[in-house]
């Protein structure tokens, strides 16, 4: 079975302060891992995958198969970056399909 | 294209009515697929269409809920005999489909439905 555990509910951090936001998951496999965000009144969308390797609105997440995690970091938040954000898995046989974890919301204060 | 359109946007019924909600993916996605949130739970995936084959369908979605794709374009989702735990927000997504990575899903600002 494919799970996602976010284990933080609620996030707080001061601008310029560095953030790391858990994820880590359950899966056989070799899994696709996504973090997907919400801004207030804006639909869900992707941030990044752990495919592209790339850093977006200056944030990066590392996959570690051995920890299972996927945790998402940036060093300086800014206060646009106040979201909630979800964590998400694909693999196997429901390729395509995402499996979210619960979620954290993030607040950055000036 | 202004992205994946939900209709309506809200719906308040009674217990035991059927409601019906619509999704209109972006024109070139032929993979759709339904989720569903509860307050403070991430998106559970329900099913997916690749064109109009309905490709899986999840345990949670029980014999009241119905999904359709005809054509492949836009889908419509059934809940029949509404119950109160239905209350949710039903979010439709979309992509490309390559047939060899997983492209991103692009996800409409879903329906809220509230049962009373």
């Amino acid at each position: 079975a494919q799970r996602v555990t976010q284990p933080e509910k609620l996030l707080s951090v001061f601008k310029g302060a560095p953030v790391e936001l858990k994820c880590n998951y359950s899966y056989s496999g070799s899994p696709e891992l996504f973090w997907y965000v919400q801004y207030s009144r804006q639909r869900l969308q992707l941030l990044l995958r752990h495919i592209s390797r790339e850093s977006i609105k200056g944030f990066t997440a590392d996959l570690n198969k051995g920890e299972t995690s996927f945790h998402l970091k940036k060093p300086f938040a800014q206060e646009e970056d106040s979201a909630m954000y979800y964590c998400a898995l694909s693999g196997g046989t429901s390729y395509g399909k995402l499996t979210f974890g619960q979620g954290t919301i993030l607040t950055v204060h000036p | 294209d202004t992205g994946v359109s939900q209709d309506p946007r809200h719906k308040i019924t009674k217990r035991g009515q059927n409601v019906t909600f619509r999704c209109d993916p972006i024109s070139e996605h032929n993979r759709l697929y339904w989720y569903r949130q509860t307050l403070g739970q991430g998106p559970e995936f329900l099913t997916y269409f690749q064109n109009e084959a309905q490709l899986e369908k999840s345990r949670l979605l029980s014999d009241r809920f119905s999904a359709e794709r005809p054509k492949g374009s836009f889908s419509t989702l059934e809940i029949q005999r509404t119950e109160q735990g239905d209350s949710a927000m039903y979010l439709c997504a979309s992509s490309p489909w390559s047939g060899r990575v997983i492209d991103e899903q692009y996800f409409g600002p879903g329906t809220r439905l509230t049962v009373t």
